[in-house]
């Protein structure tokens, strides 16, 4: 399976600014996925960022509040803006790999606090 | 879309015994079933999944039962041990677009009391 290697591992962060998760695995992926995962909950699919082009929000979660790059095939960012102690969340990504019995692994998450 | 619903939400089991986990699923059209562990404060790790095309699949002590026509799954784990406690996150895959997505139960935390 894919390696992901996911900065930062925790942060604590004033409300109202912003702040950068990276995303890197160790081989070319197709689409990249963003999790939400609230304290003590399941996980929330935010967007999936396939490279070269927009990514695709869920409900509920827009662009301006969670934007995200994909510029080549084994790096992703989200960005989570102007941040309220409501975006306090573990922030994982994700990657489907192998071909053709396909499967997801997960990075190591960013645990986020905003005061 | 998919809509993953997970029983229990928590279970508790001796040493020992086994532990059931369900899982059933609204869209027809998903055809990845995988289950996830997560520990506290790590990331969710792959322990087992089934695809559409069988009913069952075992590895060791854990195995995956899958209903299509029910649209329900399950995780049986046979002689449980301590560090079998965790969250337990059942998923299910289905395309969406151009890509497959993945949809979430709302996760059992099994504990294995000693």
């Amino acid at each position: 399976s894919a390696v992901i290697s996911q900065k930062p591992s925790r942060d604590i962060c004033q409300r109202g600014t912003s702040l950068t998760i990276q995303c890197q695995v160790d081989s070319q992926v197709t689409m990249m996925f963003w999790y939400r995962q609230q304290p003590g909950q399941s996980l929330t699919l935010i967007a999936t960022a396939n490279q070269g082009s927009e990514a695709t929000y869920e409900s509920g979660f827009v662009i301006d509040k969670f934007p995200i790059s994909r510029p080549n095939l084994t790096f992703s960012t989200l960005t989570v803006s102007n941040m309220s102690p409501e975006d306090s969340s573990i922030y994982l990504c994700s990657v489907e790999f192998g071909r053709p019995n396909y499967g997801y692994t997960f990075g190591s998450g960013t645990r986020l606090t905003v005061v | 879309g998919e809509n993953v619903e997970q029983h229990p939400s928590t279970l508790s089991v001796q040493e020992g015994d086994s532990a059931v986990i369900k899982c059933t699923y609204s869209d027809s059209a998903s055809n990845y079933f995988p289950w996830y562990k997560q520990e506290l404060g790590k990331r969710p790790q792959l322990i087992i999944d089934i695809r559409s095309n069988v009913g069952e699949k075992k590895d060791q002590r854990i195995a995956v039962t899958l209903n299509k026509t029910a649209k329900h799954f399950s995780l049986h784990i046979t002689e449980t041990q301590p560090e079998d406690s965790a969250v337990y996150f059942c998923a299910a895959s289905m395309v969406r677009g151009s890509a497959r997505q993945l949809t979430f139960g709302s996760g059992t935390q099994l504990t294995v009391l000693p």
